[in-house]
């Protein structure tokens, strides 16, 4: 089975353009999480949907950030406008359950530097 | 809040060697996950643990679920160049989400 796409993989921009981040999750999961990973902060969970519903952004760091899951196989994370301290790795993670089954399956992660 | 701290930091092995790192928290776990990340990708589960005492095996893995559920440790018996990368112990925190440590880097020596 296919696991978690990502896409683009790195991703280098400029201060003030907007960045849109693409994900697939593996077939059948319910559970979809963005996380962001610095070497200052290491990994954070920016959000989570399930079903297609976002249930907890409390991990969005600014109203620059926003995420939509239009369909059970597609994410995208969109910053708008990027500045330099959105550089990271941005990962997409999903899994079948969030309670019961904490199993998150990651994609291979965005690297975004923003200069 | 909730954490999790991971020991050691870093490690530096020659190859053949067995590997132990831990993971504590001032707070119980009821799941406790490890994970590797290689170098440009993103962390892949290696084994879960459901129930205090468990003691699982993933090849030359081995993770045990601490009995008083505020820890869990990862061994890798006779290291080879591949397991080089950061390990993560994870667990599920009071509202439910992952709580990650902070990692431990491996590094083996041929």
């Amino acid at each position: 089975d296919a696991g978690v796409i990502q896409s683009p993989r790195h991703e280098v921009t400029e201060m003030g353009q907007e960045v849109t981040l693409r994900c697939k999750p593996i077939s059948g999961h319910d559970y979809l999480f963005w996380y962001r990973q610095t070497m200052m902060r290491g990994l954070e969970l920016l959000i989570y949907f399930n079903n297609n519903v976002p249930i907890d952004d409390s991990g969005m760091p600014e109203d620059r950030f926003s995420a939509k899951m239009p369909n059970a196989s597609f994410s995208t994370l969109k910053i708008q406008p990027s500045e330099p301290r959105d550089s990271a790795v941005y990962f997409c993670a999903s899994s079948l359950g969030v309670r019961g089954d904490y199993e998150q399956y990651f994609g291979p992660g965005t690297r975004l530097t923003v200069t | 809040g909730q954490q999790l701290n991971q020991s050691p930091q870093s490690m530096f092995i020659q190859e053949g060697e067995d590997v132990s790192m831990n993971c504590t928290s001032s707070s119980i776990f009821n799941t406790w996950l490890w994970y590797k990340q290689d170098p440009g990708e993103g962390p892949v589960l290696l084994i879960a643990l459901y129930k205090a005492g468990e003691l699982t095996s993933n090849g030359r893995l081995t993770a045990q679920f601490g009995i008083t559920r505020k820890d869990s440790f990862l061994n890798i018996s006779a290291s080879i160049p591949s397991d080089v990368g950061i390990y993560f112990c994870a667990g599920p925190g009071n509202t439910g989400k992952l709580i990650f440590g902070q990692g431990t880097t491996l590094q083996v020596k041929p």
